[in-house]
């Protein structure tokens, strides 16, 4: 039973463009949604993370909403960057530091 | 502050052997955990670890072992090896300072290949 659902699997956006990825989870338990980058070859690496007593967050070109009532949440890359071309990964555990459970990731091209 | 080390790097194995992935960190970081990437699938957690002495199994631990004797050190064993535990895995750590914001640091990961 997967219960974080991250929808679409990849995605091609063009340059300057806005790249939205979303996530659905199940346990109403969960209490912290970080988002993850990856390179290939290389780790994860913490992007930006959001706790439900806020319904955005953002840091530089990476904004997260979260819907509580709907049990969803999204990250939109502002102005899109060939370099942001990597696979992303929402995640989420009862606590910071404590267990996650990740989506399945989306493999986001930026085409220049 | 080398981060988060793991060893090897890529390693393959034959039906039923064992072996240790090993997983260091010099940030003095509480948590760490394993996990392990099949395509498609995101990254599934193995087992995690609060601190020198406590661990707890994640979603997929059968098949694994692990200890934590000191804060730097989390490896993860292979008791017998199976095709089905070819994945690449990656160990990480983190630091959730009080009332803070996260750090966490994940390893460049152990491709591993069981025959």
């Amino acid at each position: 039973q997967q219960q974080v659902k991250q929808s679409p699997q990849s995605l091609i956006v063009q340059k300057g463009g806005i790249s939205i990825i979303n996530c659905a989870y199940e346990n109403t338990a969960f209490d912290y949604f970080p988002w993850y980058q990856q390179f290939p070859g290389k780790g994860p690496a913490l992007l930006i993370a959001i706790r439900p007593d806020v319904s955005e967050k953002k840091e530089g070109r990476f904004t997260i909403s979260f819907n509580k009532s709907a049990k969803q949440f999204s990250l939109h890359i502002m102005d899109s960057q060939p370099g942001d071309s990597a696979t992303y990964f929402c995640a989420a555990s009862k606590a910071a530091g404590n267990k996650l459970t990740f989506g399945g990731g989306t493999r986001v091209l930026v085409k220049p | 502050n080398a981060g988060v080390t793991q060893t090897p790097k890529f390693q393959v194995l034959k039906t039923g052997q064992s072996m240790t992935l090993q997983c260091a960190q010099d940030m003095n970081h509480e948590y760490m955990s394993w996990y392990r990437q099949d395509p498609g699938m995101g990254l599934r957690l193995i087992h995690y670890s609060v601190g020198a002495g406590i661990t707890d199994q994640g979603e997929v631990p059968n098949g694994y072992n692990v200890s934590r004797s000191t804060t730097e050190d989390f490896p993860l064993r292979l008791l017998s090896a199976a095709p089905s535990q070819t994945s690449v895995y990656f160990c990480a750590s983190s630091y959730l300072p009080s009332g803070g914001k996260e750090t966490q640091y994940f390893g460049p990961g152990t491709r591993l290949l069981v025959l």
